[in-house]
């Protein structure tokens, strides 16, 4: 079982859509959540960190984690052209020494 | 704002050659990281570095790799012997503690090995 796992998409919307975009995870040592943004050939880009359970809102993105489902999830609210990227999901454990990603889910909002 | 840098930006090497990938992570960052991200497949994890030495690394990261923080700045990847399947994108990404456990990724370096 992969350690992380992502529905790499294509994810097609309208624009000003609500986006959700998910992941699950089997090891039950992870603590903190992370959301990237990664356009084609860049790096990725941190959006969004939490730690533990919970939500977690900025401005039009929501983080939530539910620990007990081992299920992440980032919500776009109002989303725009400019929002169509990679969304990548990332996870470490309470050391930090290592990150593990999921795949990655492409995401095209249309105008 | 203070970012990740990498260089070179593309680096085109023969197979069997060394190659050093180099970074500078923003400045008050003490962790430091190496993924790679082989074309339209996940960002792999590769070895994580934290007080001159290795904290973590990956089964990806054998004999052929090593790690380096020369200076106060520079923290490089080397890959001594280079295979075709080295072809892929390599991030550098660092570490504060300070302002959250988070990390943030430079630009990546494409190698290419022919």
């Amino acid at each position: 079982q992969k350690e992380v796992e992502q529905d790499p998409g294509p994810l097609s919307v309208p624009e000003g859509a609500i986006v959700s975009l998910n992941c699950t995870y089997s090891n039950s040592a992870f603590q903190y959540f992370m959301w990237y943004r990664q356009y084609s050939r860049k790096g990725p880009e941190l959006l969004m960190y939490t730690y533990s359970s919970g939500n977690k809102e900025d401005g039009r993105f929501t983080a939530q984690v539910d620990k007990s489902s081992k299920y992440i999830s980032l919500f776009i609210r109002d989303s725009q052209p400019s929002d169509s990227a990679t969304y990548l999901c990332a996870m470490s454990a309470n050391n930090f020494n290592k990150f593990y990603f999921g795949s990655g889910t492409k995401l095209n909002v249309k105008p | 704002e203070p970012e990740v840098t990498q260089t070179p930006s593309h680096q085109v090497t023969q197979m069997g050659q060394e190659v050093i990938l180099r970074c500078v992570p923003i400045s008050n960052h003490l962790y430091f990281y190496w993924y790679r991200q082989i074309l339209g497949q996940k960002v792999e994890f590769l070895v994580s570095f934290y007080n001159n030495e290795i904290s973590e690394k990956s089964e990806i990261f054998d004999d052929q790799f090593s790690v380096e923080r020369p200076d106060g700045s520079n923290f490089t990847l080397k890959i001594r012997s280079t295979k075709l399947e080295d072809s892929a994108m390599y991030f550098c990404a660092s570490r504060d503690t300070s302002g959250g456990d988070t990390q943030y990724f430079g630009p990546g370096t494409r190698l290419t090995v022919l």
